[in-house]
């Protein structure tokens, strides 16, 4: 029974295209966050909601936009896709958005813009 | 300079070795001091968890802070092939965190 789980697990799209992440957090968790890795495993935060409100907005291009239908379910919907966009993007929810206490991260999902 | 510096690696060892994982940070304010481990092609997920300057043990896994020297260390006693993975150290402020680079460990039978 899968804690955070997120569809699609792969996406390969042409540049320009405009695409969709799902992520669904069982957990009955207040706080979701997506958060990218690069190429060199290098992982940062993108967004965090709680409890449908966003609460971080980590300077992300205005092509990213996170909705958050309700507390278990946080999408992120892609405009006009770079080649840059390419890496692996996590969803990730806790139970507080402080953070201090455990994160759980879904499978990702694996971009790939050509 | 990032605000949390890990090496890299990747760093081969054989069975049975000792490894040490470390982390540097320049934040004073971070306050919680965590472990992830991510295989491949999977999520991370919380290995140890700190709070205070010293240490916590689980199992094979001993987590270090030391706050003064803003430096974090992770020990893997009697390493195995199941422990190869890339650990990430990561430290939270604000309701956010902050990971290192990753250190990419591989366990050699």
């Amino acid at each position: 029974d899968t804690a955070v789980s997120q569809t699609p697990k792969y996406l390969v799209t042409q540049m320009g295209n405009d695409k969709s992440i799902k992520c669904e957090q069982n957990l009955g968790h207040d706080t979701m966050y997506w958060y990218k890795q690069d190429s060199k495993k290098f992982l940062k935060i993108m967004f965090s909601y709680n409890n449908k409100e966003l609460i971080i907005n980590e300077t992300v291009p205005n092509r990213f936009s996170p909705k958050s239908p309700d507390k278990a379910h946080l999408n992120l919907h892609i405009n006009s896709l770079e080649l840059g966009d390419s890496a692996v993007y996590f969803c990730a929810s806790s139970s507080g958005w402080n953070v201090n206490t455990e994160a759980f991260f879904g499978q990702g999902t694996r971009l790939t813009v050509v | 300079q990032k605000e949390v510096e890990q090496d890299p690696g990747p760093l081969s060892v054989p069975e049975g070795a000792i490894v040490s994982l470390n982390c540097t940070y320049s934040n004073s304010a971070f306050q919680y001091f965590m472990w992830y481990r991510q295989y491949s092609r999977k999520g991370p997920e919380l290995l140890m968890y700190t709070y205070s300057s010293g240490n916590k043990e689980d199992g094979r896994f001993t987590a270090q802070v030391d706050k003064s020297s803003k430096y974090i260390s992770l020990f893997i006693r009697d390493s195995q092939p199941s422990d190869s993975a890339t650990y990430l150290c990561a430290m939270s402020q604000g309701g956010k965190l902050i990971f290192g680079q990753g250190t990419e460990l591989s366990v050699k039978p």
